[in-house]
């Protein structure tokens, strides 16, 4: 099972929107709405952003909304702030019966 | 407060075997799947498999089925990542967590995971 394909950096200036980028296939990205999305700051455990392709966890900013269209799913950040600056992480289940991850994109803010 | 609290981080010899721990309060582990991750130094996440600890069916990746064992202790919450011989390229972080999943017509699909323990770093060196 490859890993789902992400931007391996995006950058931003406070207050402004990106977008993360994850492209998967017909047998994860594309065949399921089990699409999830993980900020991890240096040194810390991951933390789930967004679930379901566009559902927030609670107590997470809405701020962050994420989106699917056929083997791609997007992740965008808008107001950006300082503390967005982490590595973000994109994930499918699969047809395999399996869980893969994005290689991780690195978000700087400007 | 839901939180999942792993072991302390382990230094071993290739060829060493090591299990290490990911404790849970029982509101965290009932009715739930506790998964493993590894990050190896500098790079990304990897799904390595998950355990549901009221009967202990585990499904494992392809990539880590064999190579290593997950297993966990329902009297006490506690989940667990073994080796039986490290090796150099073991080495890494190991997060453990809670992985939400669903059961769809028969079928289980594993849709996030939404606890995650601090992590266990096992560095495997000669």
């Amino acid at each position: 099972q490859s890993a789902l394909t992400q931007p391996a950096s995006v950058s931003g200036s406070p207050g402004q929107s990106i977008t993360i980028s994850c492209t998967g296939t017909s047998s994860d990205v594309g065949a399921y709405n089990y699409v999830s999305w993980y900020q991890q700051h240096p040194g810390k455990a991951p933390q789930p952003m967004i679930f379901d392709v566009s559902n927030r966890p609670s107590g997470v900013s809405n701020r962050f909304s994420g989106s699917k269209s056929g083997n791609t799913a997007s992740l965008t950040i808008s107001g950006l702030q300082a503390e967005d600056e982490a590595d973000y992480y994109c994930s499918s289940y699969t047809r395999s019966s399996t869980v893969v991850f994005g290689g991780g994109t690195k978000l700087t803010v400007l | 407060e839901v939180q999942l609290v792993q072991s302390g981080a382990e230094v071993k010899k290739p060829g060493e075997s090591l299990k290490i721990s990911c404790k849970g309060s029982a509101s965290i582990f009932t009715g739930y799947w506790i998964g493993w991750v590894r990050q190896m130094p500098g790079k990304g996440l990897e799904w390595m498999g998950i355990i549901y600890p009221g009967d202990s069916d585990t499904r494992y990746s392809p990539s880590f089925q064999g190579q290593v064992t997950i297993s966990a202790d329902k009297s006490i919450s506690i989940a667990y990542l073994q080796w039986s011989s490290l090796k150099a390229s073991d080495t890494a972080v190991y997060y453990c967590a809670r992985q939400r999943v669903t059961l769809v017509r028969g079928n289980y699909y594993y849709y996030y995971m939404d606890v995650w323990g601090k992590g266990t770093t096992v560095t495997v060196s000669s």
